[in-house]
């Protein structure tokens, strides 16, 4: 009964692969979120969708590419990995401003 | 534009010294959210407290209280009595209405504040 859960957890890849992580929330929130937390934990927002309309896109490079198929779930897909997309991927989802995350997913690129 | 700032990198203690962790924030919004969180060593992130803009009365819950004072921009977080299970990384935010002022999206956060609580 995990409110917001990530999948895989772990995810490692060689250079040039596509991958996804999906994010699905159980708690009926409208917004969900995509974060990347770096090697020196620094958190930065890259995505929001609300009822599956993108809300917030930061400088985020186009290989990024969020899907929301219904406002319970907000996957994130990532063509032509790079070593510099090793980090950890948090989903979170909000209501009444109140964000509440994901386990994270650690993507390692080889 | 918004910024949170938290000087401390790194504190460290020992088990039942009181600990208070700074966090001093930057927006040009008068109305904003504050936020602190929890990242233990299991990686997760916990939400542990939401302050509007308008309150500034201190909040206390168990063993934490948070400080918040608009004068200088600042929402401290102290530990009372720490334990070794309050070892983490803590985190600052701020959130404040989107671009259209119609809801609040993203959070901002601060660079984090390792906590080691030594047995």
């Amino acid at each position: 009964d995990t409110a917001v859960s990530q999948t895989p957890k772990y995810l490692v890849t060689q250079m040039g692969n596509d991958k996804s992580i999906k994010c699905e929330q159980n708690l009926g929130h409208d917004t969900m979120y995509w974060y990347k937390q770096d090697s020196k934990k620094f958190l930065k927002i890259m995505f929001s969708y609300n009822n599956k309309e993108l809300i917030i896109n930061e400088t985020v490079p186009n290989r990024f590419s969020p899907k929301s198929p219904d406002k319970a779930h907000l996957n994130l897909h990532i063509n032509s990995l790079e070593l510099g997309d090793s980090a950890v991927y948090f989903c979170a989802s909000s209501e009444k401003n109140i964000q509440y995350f994901g386990a994270g997913t650690r993507l390692s690129v080889l | 534009a918004q910024k949170v700032t938290q000087a401390q990198t790194e504190i460290s203690v020992v088990e039942k010294e009181d600990v208070t962790l700074d966090c001093v924030y930057e927006t040009r919004d008068t109305t904003y959210y504050l936020f602190w969180y929890k990242q233990p060593p299991s990686g997760e992130l916990v939400f542990l407290i939401r302050r509007n803009s308008f309150d500034e009365q201190n909040e206390i819950s168990g063993r934490y209280s948070w400080n918040f004072q608009k004068s200088t921009s600042s929402f401290n977080f102290t530990i009372t009595a720490s334990q070794v299970v309050d070892s983490a990384v803590y985190f600052c935010a701020l959130s404040e209405k989107s671009a259209g002022g119609t809801s609040y999206g993203k959070l901002t956060f601060g660079q984090g504040t390792i906590l080691t609580v030594h047995p």
